[in-house]
């Protein structure tokens, strides 16, 4: 148990509609990570916030947003959703971005 | 074009037998992590190497990165059918404060 937490951990949705996805950090890391992971492009980062604040951003579409709240849990928004999104998404959180503790995901499904 | 190339993509041995995974690229990092990702869960980060030419034992797992901290290996003797699994190495490219992952090799140890 690395202690990240992930809700849910299965969503099945249509596409065009929008999903949340929520993760809370292990106590005491203050940086969550968002990373898409999918057959054929493997595991890719989306988006960091620290303490609130958004710290790096990677191939996040943007048609996904996220924000980090002041107890430090996260949502990742994704709308408009494509077939395409199907994937596993995963939180991670950590004190620094080399050593990182992942969630157990949320499998995305849009049909 | 993926920055980190891991080999081989597919590895199926029988228990007991010694392997060796690679993590290749043409740039380079500042810290090589290595984790395992088992069916329907998160990566669990198994290393982080950060100096070139180290190398690091955990139980039957031996790791190493490379001189020009361009690569590093994942060594593992007397594989068991626990070990079986995706290993991803993921790194962090100098400068930058985000992992990159590999595509990883998904091990199968045969009883």
């Amino acid at each position: 148990d690395s202690g990240v937490t992930q809700t849910p951990k299965h969503l099945i949705t249509a596409t065009g509609q929008r999903v949340t996805l929520r993760c809370s950090p292990r106590s005491g890391d203050l940086s969550v990570y968002w990373y898409q992971q999918s057959l054929d492009q493997g595991l890719q980062f989306l988006i960091q916030y620290y303490n609130g604040e958004e710290r790096a951003k990677g191939n996040i579409l943007e048609r996904f947003s996220a924000q980090q709240f002041p107890d430090l849990h996260s949502e990742l928004n994704l709308s408009s959703l494509e077939l395409g999104d199907s994937a596993l998404y995963f939180c991670a959180s950590g004190q620094s971005y080399n050593e990182q503790f992942f969630g157990p995901g949320t499998r995305l499904t849009v049909l | 074009t993926q920055l980190l190339e891991q080999s081989p993509q597919f590895l199926s041995i029988q228990e007991g037998e010694n392997l060796t995974v690679y993590c290749n690229s043409s740039s380079v990092f500042s810290s090589l992590q290595w984790y395992r990702q088992e069916p329907g869960e998160g990566p669990v980060l198994l290393v982080t190497v950060v100096t070139g030419g180290e190398v690091k034992k955990l139980k039957r797992l031996t790791f190493q990165f490379g001189d020009a901290r361009k690569d590093s290996s994942l060594h593992i003797t007397a594989a068991q059918p626990g070990d079986t699994g995706l290993y991803l190495c993921a790194g962090t490219l100098q400068g930058a404060q985000k992992l990159v992952f590999g595509q990883g090799t998904r091990l199968t140890i045969n009883p």
